[in-house]
């Protein structure tokens, strides 16, 4: 049968601006929350991590942002470079749960 | 840093045939998984391993599929009877613990004709 691809949303940037990706996750229950960055032939990439008790995580030049009311997650990266360039997936679980769940990405496009 | 190795990097095979992929995971992890990622499609949780057995696989790890830790570094994921619809690139990864970010190998790309 056809195989039906994944239709991800594109966010195009100009060099030096900031991103913002946002997330909707879907499990209430979910405690913990990853940002992964995939670049084109290679596995996720881990930049940043927040648990359930956080609203708020800053890592170097990322940040994001935890709303468990509306259950949405966001990544903010800061003077975005051209190898920001890559596939941004957000990742739910349960801190003591073994399945990571992936959201649908977001492709990031910087331009020079 | 230490990092999850995957091989091979890519493996074909035709319908039918056996095929086993091979992680190393980081060395002081005791948590083990595989994902698959469909061409265009979400990453896919298959399965995860914990002090040698399956603590929980999801419902596209059936029959087919086994996993084994065959001596203290590697990880290997068996799929019996391959089928069109296993193509796709298979993730390794691990974690120290249970509750922390999984780090991911670079994948293996099966296709299956």
């Amino acid at each position: 049968g056809e195989s039906v691809g994944l239709h991800l949303p594109t966010l195009s940037v100009q060099e030096g601006d900031n991103s913002i990706i946002n997330c909707a996750y879907s499990n209430s229950a979910s405690d913990y929350f990853i940002w992964y960055k995939q670049e084109s032939g290679k596995g996720p990439q881990f930049i940043i991590d927040i648990r359930s008790n956080m609203d708020k995580r800053q890592g170097q030049r990322v940040t994001v942002l935890l709303n468990k009311t509306v259950k949405h997650l966001s990544l903010q990266i800061a003077a975005t470079q051209p190898g920001d360039s890559a596939v941004y997936f957000c990742a739910e679980t349960k801190a003591a749960g073994n399945k990571l769940t992936f959201g649908g990405g977001t492709r990031v496009l910087v331009k020079p | 840093e230490p990092e999850v190795t995957q091989t091979p990097s890519h493996q074909v095979t035709q319908m039918g045939q056996e095929v086993i992929l091979r992680c190393v995971p980081i060395s002081n992890h005791l948590y083990f998984y595989w994902y698959r990622q469909i061409l265009g499609q979400k990453v896919e949780f298959l399965v995860s391993f914990y002090n040698n057995e399956i603590s929980e696989k999801s419902e596209i790890f059936d029959d087919q599929f086994s996993v084994e830790r065959p001596d203290g570094s590697n990880f290997t994921l068996k799929i019996r009877s391959t089928k069109l619809e296993d193509s796709a690139m298979y993730f390794c990864a691990s974690s120290e613990e249970v509750g922390l970010a999984r780090s991911f190998g670079p994948g293996t790309r099966l296709t299956v004709t």
